[in-house]
């Protein structure tokens, strides 16, 4: 069965460091990784996705990698800002289109 | 476009009591996803439909849980005699084509008294 972690599972930073956010998982045979974002109170929004085929996903000041055969990925945020404070969950895709979540690592970005 | 919604957004209701989760997916979406999301915790897999039927239900903790997509779009999770440990926040996703990237609706946050 898929397990997946996260760590840190919180994170407080000063603005503009560059952090990364790590993502473990258990079963190396997935189809895609994505990353998503999620205010207090709301739902859940994409920031990137990873095919099994890619090695990384930039958008803007996101940057994920993916490493299939040692079960991880990583979230690189460069220049943080507050605004950037939310939880960042992972999610791993199987080929029967199973997802399963980490438990999220909790970002603040102090001004 | 319009993202996927959820209705209503905060149901409060007594034990023993049945609800209903409604889940308006993206347009042209042939995939729909049901997760419970508890506190702290990332969302965990309920329900998943291709088109009209149900490819997985494996998620659906127990037969007090219902999901049905009729006609291949709007999706209802139904809830039967509720109990406290339901209250969680129910989220719905919907994709489509190959990468299948999961949109999220906002959410409905249960709370059973």
């Amino acid at each position: 069965k898929q397990e997946v972690t996260q760590i840190p599972a919180a994170l407080s930073v000063p603005e503009g460091e560059n952090l990364v956010l790590n993502c473990s998982f258990t079963d190396s045979a997935i189809y895609n990784l994505q990353w998503f974002r999620q205010d207090p109170g709301k739902g859940l929004t994409s920031l990137l996705l990873i095919q099994s085929s890619q090695r990384e996903q930039t958008s803007g000041r996101l940057n994920a990698s993916l490493d299939k055969s040692s079960g991880r990925s990583t979230l690189y945020i460069a220049a943080s800002q507050p605004g950037d404070s939310a939880t960042y969950l992972c999610a791993v895709r199987d080929y029967g289109q199973n997802f399963v979540f980490g438990p999220g690592t909790r970002l603040s970005v102090l001004p | 476009g319009a993202g996927v919604s959820q209705t209503p957004s905060n149901k409060v209701t007594e034990k023993g009591k049945y609800v209903e989760l409604r889940c308006d997916p993206i347009s042209g979406h042939t995939a729909l996803y049901w997760y419970r999301q508890s506190l702290g915790q990332g969302p965990e897999f309920l329900i998943y439909f291709q088109g009209t039927g149900a490819a997985d239900d494996s998620g659906l903790p127990n037969d007090r849980f219902f999901a049905v997509r009729p006609e291949g779009s709007v999706s209802t999770l139904k809830i039967q005699r509720t109990e406290r440990g339901d209250s969680a926040v129910y989220l719905c996703a919907s994709s489509s084509g190959l990468k299948n990237e999961q949109f999220f609706g906002p959410g409905t946050r249960l709370t059973v008294l």
